[in-house]
Order: structure tokens, then C-alpha cells, then sequence
């Protein structure tokens, strides 16, 4: 069965750094793209950036580009978003998602459970 | 940028009505359009891809048409359990339209 399940919860403060995961399990990790998005309290749904986890070779949406870093540990299979600065404005819930085939051009056809994120002095 | 459109932003419709929600693109995306499903607190689920294909497991009420800039998903009956908001996707930039909120009237 494939499942993709991310870290807890995290409370930061502004100025803090922070890496979220997300793990693979059921398939082969590094033939499949990895995604991650972003949602807003009451909000929807933004592409944040993806990842190969056969080569970490990573493209990321320009909204976001400079603020946020995609990786993965093939290893472990896992792929993982970070933050060096979090502002209160990335105060959201952030989800994982697997593309449905080894190209990066797919949909998400699994995803993970999420991780709620918390930003506040 | 390609911009992605969706309307109506939500509507209310009976159980057993048909339902049609609209994606525009601002340009050409061939078929490279998937429809997603966010019932209320859940995670979404991928229902459609290349524009028309249903996803493995997902009822076939639920259909997708279109190809270029327009693009239609189309609940044939209306059931208390499709409550949810639903976003199309240009899947090979990652964009998502903004989203249309289902409800029962």
C-alpha cells in the first residue's frame, strides 16, 4: 500500500528555522516525483515546488522560490521541506504528494496527511 | 504565468442534481488538467487526469471534459457525501485554480 506520512505539528516563533517530512512507503521512492503545497487557513491550494528523489534535481514555483528548500533523503525515503526564516505568514498546513508516474509533468495520485505548521511570536 | 479560473467560487444544489463546475485556462494547456476533491478536513484526492480520465476508485458520477482552455467537471447525481471543494490543476506547472465549494441546498 502506498502512503506518504509527514511529521507532527510544529509551533515556531518568527525568525526560526524549521524542516518538515514527509515519508514514502509501498513503492519505489526515487521513481516517483514528490510535490509539496501549501494551504492557508480557509484557503487553497498553492504548488510550492518538486523533487526528483532519484537525483534531488528540484524545481520550485517562483512564489516560493528563495523562501522554502525541497529535499530528500533517498536512504530513508524521504523527502523534506525547510525553512531557514519562517514568517507568520507561513502559517498554514503543508501536505506532501506523489506524482503519478516517474515524469515530473503529473498529478498527485497519493498524498500525505499533512503537517499544520504555527508561526507566532 | 497561466492563470487558472474556476467558477463558480461555490454553489448549493439538491441531492440527486447535476452539477457542473468550470476550469478556464488563461492560454492552451492541451489536456494537462486534473480535478481534485477536498472534502471538509480531509486531505484531497486526486478524482480526474488528462482532462477526462477517472481516477482508479472514483465513482463514475463524476466525469471530466474539455482540452485546450476550457474545461468542465460534471457530478451527474449529486450525493450528501460529495460536499467537499473541488480545484482543478494544470499538472505540468502545478497550478490550481482557486477552488468552488459544493454544497447541499
Amino acid at each position: 500500500e502506498v502512503q506518504l506520512v509527514q511529521s507532527g505539528a510544529e509551533v515556531k516563533k518568527p525568525g526560526e528555522s524549521l524542516r518538515i517530512s514527509c515519508k514514502g512507503s509501498g513503492y519505489s521512492f526515487t521513481s516517483y516525483w514528490i510535490s509539496w503545497v501549501r494551504q492557508m487557513p480557509g484557503k487553497g491550494l498553492e504548488w510550492m515546488g518538486k523533487i526528483d528523489p532519484s537525483d534531488s534535481y528540484t524545481s520550485n514555483s517562483p512564489s516560493f522560490q528563495g523562501h522554502v528548500t525541497i529535499s530528500t533523503d533517498k536512504s530513508f525515503s524521504i523527502a523534506y521541506l525547510q525553512w531557514s526564516s519562517l514568517k507568520a505568514s507561513d502559517t498554514a498546513m503543508y501536505y506532501c504528494a506523489r506524482h503519478r508516474s516517474g515524469i515530473p509533468f503529473m498529478p498527485f495520485d497519493f498524498w500525505g496527511q499533512g503537517t499544520l505548521v504555527t508561526v507566532s511570536s | 504565468d497561466i492563470q487558472m479560473t474556476q467558477s463558480p467560487s461555490s454553489l448549493s444544489a439538491s441531492v440527486g442534481d447535476r452539477v457542473t463546475i468550470t476550469c478556464r485556462a488563461s492560454q492552451g494547456i492541451s489536456n494537462f488538467l486534473a480535478w481534485y476533491q477536498q472534502k471538509p478536513g480531509k486531505v484531497p484526492q486526486l478524482l480526474i487526469y488528462d482532462a477526462s480520465t477517472l481516477q482508479s476508485g472514483v465513482p463514475s458520477r463524476f466525469s471530466g471534459s474539455g482540452s485546450g482552455t476550457d474545461f468542465t467537471l460534471t457530478i451527474s447525481s449529486l450525493q450528501p457525501e460529495d460536499v467537499a471543494t473541488y480545484y482543478c490543476q494544470k499538472y505540468n506547472s502545478g497550478t490550481f485554480g482557486q477552488g468552488t465549494k459544493v454544497e447541499i441546498k
